[in-house]
């Protein structure tokens, strides 16, 4: 696998559900985020992990829990969603520099298209 | 805070001819840099070009091209000799040096005809 990998690609979950997203970059990068695609908006960005460490949660309901086991590895674990989650979920990866500073643009993958009945 | 606009919702192009998609940004920072994202209708976000604030040079890569303007806080994307391959929506988004936090604009969809 090259690139940035997620699973599964479509996924339709009822309100009650618990269900993971998972994504795996394989380019050696040490900072992953989650992102939001709803149709007609901007992409939102959900939460940052630099080394593992998440250092940005932009305001997300709890109901989306982020974990970043490895600097590899991010899940996205929902549970109890409601209809308007509906929406493509976009992992990147991008590079961190150090001291903090981030020069490098962010390698996408394919999306887990989410449908909340 | 860092804003990005693109205030093109649609654009057609015929084929082998030459588009421009209009991208201005807001930011109070002097270290940030500036992405074209190509998304083809299979949704794999591709980055087509990237332009660091810093440098006076515009960015090339192959038919693809910026005009930077960094007083006027612009960045349109020209695309050189369309392809079929290039229908897409094109998102221009920006980036903070310091805080990594990537803003993107509301995506302009392009249909190359044949």
């Amino acid at each position: 696998e090259t690139g940035v990998t997620q699973t599964p690609r479509h996924l339709v979950m009822g309100m009650t559900n618990k269900k993971s997203l998972k994504c795996e970059q394989h380019l050696g990068h040490n900072a992953m985020y989650w992102y939001k695609q709803s149709a007609k908006k901007p992409l939102e960005l959900m939460f940052v992990y630099n080394f593992k460490e998440q250092t940005e949660n932009n305001s997300v309901p709890s109901r989306f829990s982020p974990e970043c086991p490895n600097s590899s590895h991010l899940f996205l674990h929902l549970h109890t969603l409601q209809p308007e989650d509906s929406a493509l979920y976009l992992c990147a990866s991008s590079q961190v520099g150090t001291g903090g500073r981030i020069s490098y643009e962010q390698y996408f993958g394919p999306g887990t298209r989410l449908t909340v009945t | 805070a860092q804003t990005v606009t693109q205030s093109q919702p649609e654009m057609s192009v015929q084929e082998a001819e030459t588009v421009t998609l209009s991208c201005t940004y807001d930011t109070s920072e002097s270290n940030y840099y500036l992405f074209w994202y190509k998304q083809p209708p299979s949704r794999q976000m591709i980055l087509v070009i990237r332009q660091e604030a810093y440098k006076q040079q515009n960015a090339t890569e192959n038919r693809f091209s910026v005009n930077f303007q960094k007083a006027a806080k612009s960045f349109s994307l020209k695309i050189s000799d369309s392809q079929l391959g290039d229908t897409a929506m094109y998102f221009c988004a920006s980036l903070s040096g310091n805080t990594g936090k990537l803003i993107f604009g509301q995506g302009t969809t392009l249909q190359v005809k044949p």
